[in-house]
This record gives C-alpha cells, structure tokens and sequence, in this order.
C-alpha cells in the first residue's frame, strides 16, 4: 500500500458529462501529481501541485482543471468528456516538489461511454 | 523534453531465471534520476528502485539490480531469480534533478512499458 488513496476506482458517465475525481496524498507528501494512462498514449504527466499551488503543467487539456485544497487533498476534474477521455487517471505524491521518488495510487477508471 | 523509450514490448522468463529489461534515455540534462516503476495486473504503479546518475555505483534492490551507463544514456533493469510475482508491466522513467530555478523539475517522464511474464 503507497498511502496514497485514490477514489472511485471506477467510474462510468456519458459523453457530455463531467466527472471529478479525488487524491489524497501520503502523510507528509506536500506535492501532487496527476497522470492519464491510455493504450495509445501511454502515461502522461498532466499537473502537479505543491502545497496548494499548481507546480508545473503538461498535456492537460483545457476541459480539465485540477486543485489541491489546503489539508493537501487534490481533486481533477474533467468536463465536456468524449470517448477519448476513458483511461486510468493516476494521482502520486512526492514528499517534495522536486527531487522525490513519486508514490503512486491504485488509479481511478474512467470509462466514457 | 526528456524521452524514454522502451524498446522491448514484451518479454518473457522462466521461473527463477535472471532477465533483463532495457531503456535508454535522451536529454541534455547533466544530473537526473531514474526509474523502474512496475505495473501489476492489479494496476497499481510501484516504485521499484531508484538511480542517482551522479552516482557511479549502480543501484540495487534485493533481486532487482540495474545497469546504469551514463555515456551511453542505457538504464536497463536486471531481475534475477525471477518469480510468477515478478509479472508486470514495467515501466522506466526520467526525473530532472532541480537546480536553481524552474519548476518543471519533480514530474517523471515514463517510457512506453515493456510487459514482463514469467513462467512457471
């Protein structure tokens, strides 16, 4: 078990909908990471946050907006979903911003249908 | 941009048998870190261990050990003693180390996976 708690484990909505999903890091992690995993493009970073403030941005599309509240929990959310949106959403923490193995949770399914 | 690649999609290995999963990494970088995350069925992300490249000594883990070649920018992963646990998707990835200035320092950049079996 990494600590870190992902929830839901799935999740199923329609085209149109917007979803949020839930992290709450490991004790003591003050950064939080968000990845997207899918067949055809593989892991990517799309946000990371430090201690309440967005830390640095990748592919993360303009219908998808991330924050990390001040007890450190972070929620991703994702609107306007298409079927390309279904993949596993992974959030990790790193005790630092930088320099800090990432510590991974079990990952949220999004399945748009 | 970092890019890892992963050149080997899929491998298999007999139980107890040492295999080895290869990555190389493109940057510009002078000091990073790298890793060998492993995916399970369970789909879990688990770090597996960890190099420093300022460090020459290559990093071990009880029997998971890695070659690390700076020069040739190689970061292979070495599993000896492989056990029907060991099957997974493994992932290497890249993190900048910080220096002064920027932020883009703490994220990792991961290689496609290569999917390890082991066999009974």
């Amino acid at each position: 078990d990494s600590g870190v708690t992902q929830t839901p484990k799935h999740l199923i909505t329609a085209t149109g909908q917007r979803v949020t999903l839930r992290c709450s890091p490991r004790s003591g992690d003050l950064s939080v990471y968000w990845y997207q995993q899918s067949l055809d493009q593989g892991l990517q970073f799309l946000i990371q946050y430090y201690n309440g403030e967005e830390r640095a941005k990748g592919n993360i599309l303009e219908r998808f907006s991330a924050q990390q509240f001040p007890d450190l929990h972070s929620e991703l959310n994702l609107s306007s979903l298409e079927l390309g949106d279904s993949a596993l959403y992974f959030c990790a923490s790193s005790v630092r911003a930088y320099n800090s193995p990432l510590h991974f949770g079990n990952g949220t399914r999004l399945t748009v249908t | 941009a970092q890019t890892v690649t992963q050149s080997q999609p899929e491998m298999s290995v007999q139980e107890a048998e040492t295999v080895t999963l290869s990555c190389t990494y493109d940057t510009s970088e002078n000091n990073y870190y790298l890793f060998w995350y492993k995916q399970p069925p369970s789909r879990q992300m688990i770090l597996v261990i960890r190099q420093e490249a300022y460090k020459q000594q290559n990093a071990t883990e009880n029997r998971f050990s890695v070659n690390f070649q700076k020069a040739a920018k190689s970061f292979s992963l070495k599993i000896s003693d492989s056990q029907l646990g060991d099957t997974a998707m493994y992932f290497c990835a890249f993190m900048k180390e910080a220096g002064a200035g920027g932020t883009s320092y703490g994220k990792l950049t991961f290689g496609q996976g290569t999917i390890l079996t082991v066999h009974p």
